[in-house]
């Protein structure tokens, strides 16, 4: 079974400038997750969809950030314009379902620097 | 308010000894506790996950964790570490009512030869 796909695994931008990132989950997963996970820390929940709809975006900085997942399958993470706080690694996750003890699975992850 | 702590920032054990990386959850109802396990420049790697029953629940790797309700902790646990167990490790607990994720900060294991 193929885990979830991320790319890219680095990105190096000026701040100001926008970024997009790509997820591609776990085939038949209907949830997907964005994560943020700031050095030394865990992860912190973005936007959370499920199948093409937005389940939980408390925590997207809804100024700079967005995501959509249009088909339902694969999704992308937008940042526009990125500050240097931005910085982070940016963690796609999927699951089968939203609710219950359905694990969640973690792709490789993009590391974004903003200088 | 829901949380997850993981006390220990780092863990220094040597290898063939047993090793414990605890974690105590605050969360409405039933929790479902996980354990994830993260090397350098990787996602996070499911290790083992508790949703009922038996409170010792055994994972990938040889590793388990115990859940104890009556003390909120869910500790990882290995009984004899290995060098390649060297990595940042993170407990999850996902709310039974609202259904969200909330992960610890993760604590660093160093398994020395």
């Amino acid at each position: 079974e193929a885990g979830v796909a991320q790319s890219p695994r680095y990105k190096i931008i000026e701040k100001r400038q926008s970024v997009a990132f790509w997820c591609n989950p776990i085939s038949g997963h209907a949830t997907l997750y964005w994560y943020q996970q700031i050095l030394g820390q865990g992860p912190k929940l973005l936007i959370q969809f499920q199948n093409n709809g937005v389940v939980d975006d408390s925590q997207l900085p809804k100024d700079r950030f967005s995501a959509e997942r249009l088909k339902g399958v694969d999704s992308t993470l937008k940042i526009q314009p990125a500050k240097l706080e931005d910085s982070a690694v940016y963690l796609c996750a999927s699951s089968l379902r939203r609710q219950g003890p359905d694990t969640q699975y973690f792709g490789p992850g993009t590391r974004l620097t903003v200088l | 308010a829901q949380s997850v702590a993981q006390p220990e920032d780092q863990v220094n054990v040597a290898e063939g000894n047993p090793l414990t990386v605890k974690c105590t959850y605050s969360v409405s109802g039933n929790p479902y506790l996980f354990w994830y396990v993260q090397y350098p420049n990787r996602g996070l790697q499911f290790l083992l996950k508790y949703i009922t029953g038996d409170n010792l629940v055994k994972g990938s790797y040889g590793f388990e964790a115990e859940f104890n309700k009556s003390q909120t902790s869910f500790h990882l646990k290995k009984p004899s570490a290995l060098v390649s167990d060297s990595a940042l490790y993170f407990c999850a607990v996902r709310d039974f009512y609202f259904n969200k994720f909330y992960f610890g900060s993760g604590t660093k294991l160093n398994v020395k030869p």
